[in-house]
């Protein structure tokens, strides 16, 4: 079956880095994708892995492992702004994407 | 109209009632997809079409129906609501199949 694994929730402290881990089993692979949705709001794209190593972006980094079907979003100098769920996507060998379930990253002051 | 747009906003509906949610988008993308998300589950796809004139299921497609007439509208109906279907509608375009998507805003549904 097709899964994506990411932990429920986290904390961290505004200033700090914060690293989400995602693993994910998917019918072939054709990227992975992360997304940010802060609550009540639409996911908005942040990142996308297709090689393996690392993309960095501004303060976000996301990293990619295929043959150990493993991601991490790497989030620096954190700010309030930052609190939100991070949704890790795979895409499948049908151009899906299958979605983990968020982790709630809660920054605290 | 700028990006993607839905409507309505929010609805409650009496079970056994017919709705469609209604989905534009004004950027020319050529896929379009429905996801429900509900509370500690991951989104799940719906329906999605990957051209005008073609649609596909995805991984909870019973209950609902789409249509893709245009390139900018991509409607979604639920023929006889039931409670289980409570939740909240996103619909998402991407240029094509294999690209980013890009989120409405969402349709909080409630059935009762």
């Amino acid at each position: 079956g097709q899964n994506i694994d990411q932990p429920t929730e986290m904390t961290a402290t505004e200033g700090a880095i914060v690293q989400i881990n995602c693993t994910y089993q998917t019918s072939g692979f054709n990227g992975l994708f992360w997304y940010q949705q802060h609550a009540g709001e639409a996911p908005t794209f942040l990142s996308y892995n297709v090689l393996d190593g690392l993309e960095e972006k501004g303060r976000f980094s996301s990293f990619l492992s295929r043959s150990k079907g493993y991601s991490y979003l790497l989030l620096k100098e954190l700010q309030m702004k930052d609190s939100a769920s991070y949704l890790c996507a795979a895409m499948d060998s049908n151009y899906q994407l299958i979605w983990g379930a968020g982790t709630k990253l809660i920054i605290k002051p | 109209i700028a990006g993607i747009t839905q409507a309505p906003t929010s609805q409650i509906l009496a079970a056994g009632r017919r709705m469609t949610l209604r989905c534009t988008q004004d950027m020319r993308h050529n896929a379009m997809y429905w996801y429900r998300q509900d509370l500690g589950l991951g989104l799940r796809l719906i329906h999605y079409s990957n051209t005008a004139g073609t649609t596909g299921k995805g991984e909870v497609p019973d209950g609902y129906s789409v249509s893709r007439a245009n390139t900018d509208d991509f409607p979604l109906t639920l023929a006889s609501a039931v409670p289980s279907q409570t939740s909240v509608y996103f619909c998402a375009s991407s240029e094509d199949s294999n690209n980013e998507q890009f989120f409405g805003p969402g349709t909080r549904l409630t059935v009762l």
